[in-house]
């Protein structure tokens, strides 16, 4: 049962428009969500989180929305550029441990 | 900065060998990860270890082991690999945060 759930496997975007990434949880426990971008044949890294206290948190052209009603988070780029071109992972915990939950992943391509 | 370094990058099995991954980490972090990330998949916890001499298993442990003497290093084994481990190998490390910094992977293909 999968409780990060990226429903859409991939996205295409034009260049200097909005990427919006979607991700949606059924574990209500979850209260801190991070999002972590994968290039091929490298590791994922670490590019933005929200704690459930918070609806929005925002770093450059990055900012990550949640909606604690809905069990929803997305993320937006804006503008996007051809080096936001890489799989998104969104990822999930509780407090109560440190044992991240992901998502299978998005696929932003941004087109030039 | 090297942060959290695998090897090998790439191998090739045969059923029934086994073989030992290996991480290190050079940012004296608590708490180190091992993921694997199938094709399409998210990755998933295999086992963690919250300090040196403390190991515990994540998600998916079957068909593997791990070791933690030292804070840098945490090796995980394989002991009679099957083709369902093929897979790409994370190592990750963190101190006490959310925020994990992780390895390049070591892709395994069990034939």
């Amino acid at each position: 049962d999968q409780q990060v759930k990226q429903n859409s496997p991939s996205l295409s975007v034009q260049e200097g428009r909005i990427s919006i990434l979607n991700c949606d949880y059924t574990n209500s426990m979850f209260d801190y969500f991070l999002w972590y971008k994968k290039y091929p044949a490298e590791g994922p890294t670490f590019l933005i989180s929200i704690s459930s206290i918070k609806d929005k948190n925002e770093d450059g052209r990055f900012t990550v929305f949640l909606n604690k009603s809905a069990k929803h988070l997305s993320l937006h780029i804006v503008p996007s550029q051809p080096g936001d071109s890489a799989v998104y992972f969104c990822a999930a915990l509780t407090g109560a441990n440190s044992k991240l939950t992901f998502g299978k992943g998005i696929t932003l391509s941004v087109r030039p | 900065n090297a942060g959290v370094t695998q090897t090998p990058k790439f191998r090739i099995l045969k059923i029934g060998q086994s073989m030992t991954l290996q991480c290190a980490q050079d940012m004296n972090h608590n708490y180190m990860y091992w993921y694997r990330q199938d094709p399409g998949m998210g990755l998933k916890l295999i086992y963690y270890s919250v300090g040196a001499g403390i190991t515990d298993k994540g998600e998916v442990p079957n068909g593997y082991n791990v070791s933690r003497s030292t804070t840098e290093d945490f090796p995980l084994r394989l002991e009679l690999a099957a083709p369902s481990q093929t897979s790409v190998y994370f190592c990750a490390s963190s101190q006490d945060s959310p925020v994990l910094h992780f390895g390049n992977g070591t892709r395994l293909t069990v034939t």
